[in-house]
């Protein structure tokens, strides 16, 4: 199995314009999450999927996040307009059941200048 | 949601030396998670913890989960370099429990 795959591995964009990260789970999973890292808050859950619907979105801190999962196979994060403080690491992770251990993707790296 | 606390956040060994990382939540938890990420990486599933006083080994990592379940460790005996990285909990029972802030080891060669 190849993992969780996310993609771009590196994103660096200027203030103001929209970023859209994305991640395939591994085949199977039912559950689907989108983590966000930085060094002041750790590791926040930002929202999960379940059978591709939203489960809970409270952890998207603005209007400005918006993620969907069309299918089983792919889900995208969105940041619209980005912004400076938005700089972190975005990791995707799945899980075939909800309180079993994730399988993290590689993470994408945001920097908005 | 609620975290679950993480001491110490820092922690310098020399290799050949012991070292625990404590993670405390003031709920009662269903199970709880253990995770590794090394420097630059992402977390890494290491084992999951279900039953009150469970201990599980996996080599040279002891991980232990307290009889109230509110509280487990992870004990690493006689570190190598590779061990290096930031070890998370994360407790679990509701996905509103996240990730501990987590110890970061550094290991002195």
């Amino acid at each position: 199995d190849a993992g969780v795959i996310q993609s771009p591995r590196h994103e660096v964009t200027e203030m103001g314009q929209e970023v859209t990260l994305r991640c395939k789970p591994i085949s199977g999973h039912d559950y689907l999450f989108w983590y966000r890292q930085t060094m002041m808050r750790g590791l926040e859950l930002l929202i999960y999927f379940n059978n591709n619907v939203p489960i809970d979105d409270s952890g998207m801190p603005e209007d400005r996040f918006s993620a969907k999962m069309p299918n089983a196979s792919f889900s995208t994060l969105k940041i619209q307009p980005s912004e400076p403080r938005d700089s972190a690491v975005y990791f995707c992770a799945s899980s075939f059941i909800e309180n079993y251990g994730y399988t993290f993707g590689s993470g994408t790296r945001l920097t908005v200048v | 949601g609620q975290q679950v606390m993480q001491i110490p956040q820092y922690q310098h060994v020399q290799e050949g030396e012991d070292f625990t990382t404590y993670c405390n939540s003031s709920t009662t938890l269903s199970n709880i998670q253990w995770y590794k990420q090394r420097p630059g990486g992402h977390p890494v599933f290491l084992i999951q913890l279900v039953k009150s006083g469970e201990v599980k080994k996996q080599k040279r990592l002891t991980f232990q989960f307290g009889e109230a379940k509110k509280n487990s460790s992870l004990h690493i005996t006689a570190t190598q370099t590779t061990d290096v990285g930031t070890y998370f909990c994360r407790g679990a029972g509701s996905y509103q429990l996240t990730f501990g802030k987590g110890t970061k080891l550094s290991v002195i060669p």
